[in-house]
């Protein structure tokens, strides 16, 4: 395995359901992001982590809960989400946060989530 | 006023051709600046950093003009392979860690 890796790549949940989206990274990182790619809007950020640790929750619904159990894994639980909530849910992950340097972020490819 | 508008696109443009793209940015204190590309249905991947001197990576050449609060990309002789979208990324410290993405500027490159 290379990179950052997301599972589900695809997933359709009714309003009532309650599901996790994970991510993974092999790179080694102590960041890693979650955004939400909704159409014709950009890249919002949602969370970040850095080491473990929350640093970042850009306002974002209770009904989204992230969690961190080590450097090199991200989750992201869902419940009662609302039609609007669909969108395409990247993952990133990025040596250090990029406060003080340039740190690329590395991208995982997207779970594309539908609420129906 | 957003916090990071690109050019609205998109851009067509025949192979060979130069082609460039603004982003300007609001937040005076922001710390680093990047243009990412993303292809249709894929994640967002670097394309480069910019740094103040401006920098060059190939065909690409990246500016950043902090008292106008602006960054460019250049793109020389286009190739098809450059269709894209291409975001433009500030980050800053201010308010709280933020990364903000701009919209994309959506680049045609055709035979």
């Amino acid at each position: 395995e290379t990179g950052v890796t997301q599972t589900p790549r695809h997933l359709v949940m009714g309003m009532t359901n309650k599901k996790s989206l994970k991510c993974e990274q092999h790179l080694g990182h102590n960041a890693m992001y979650w955004y939400k790619q909704s159409a014709k809007k950009p890249l919002e950020l949602m969370f970040v982590y850095s080491l473990e640790e929350r640093v970042e929750n850009n306002s974002v619904p209770s009904r989204f809960s992230p969690e961190c159990p080590n450097s090199s894994h991200l989750f992201l639980h869902l419940h009662t989400l609302q039609p609007e909530d669909s969108a395409l849910y990247l993952c990133a992950s990025s040596q250090d946060l990029p406060q003080s340097s340039y740190n690329e972020q590395f991208f995982g490819p997207g779970t594309r989530l539908t609420v129906l | 006023r957003k916090e990071v508008e690109q050019d609205p696109g998109p851009f067509n443009v025949p192979e060979g051709a130069t082609v460039a793209f603004n982003c300007t940015y609001s937040n005076s204190a922001s710390q680093s600046f990047f243009w990412y590309r993303q292809d249709c249905r894929k994640e967002p991947k670097l394309l480069m950093s910019v740094y103040s001197s401006g920098n060059e990576d190939g065909r690409f050449t990246a500016q950043l003009n902090r008292a106008s609060q602006y960054i460019s990309l250049l793109i020389r002789d286009s190739k098809l392979s450059d269709s894209a979208t291409y975001l433009c990324v500030v980050t800053s410290n201010t308010g709280g860690f933020k990364t903000i993405f701009g919209a994309g500027t959506r680049l045609f490159v055709k035979a």
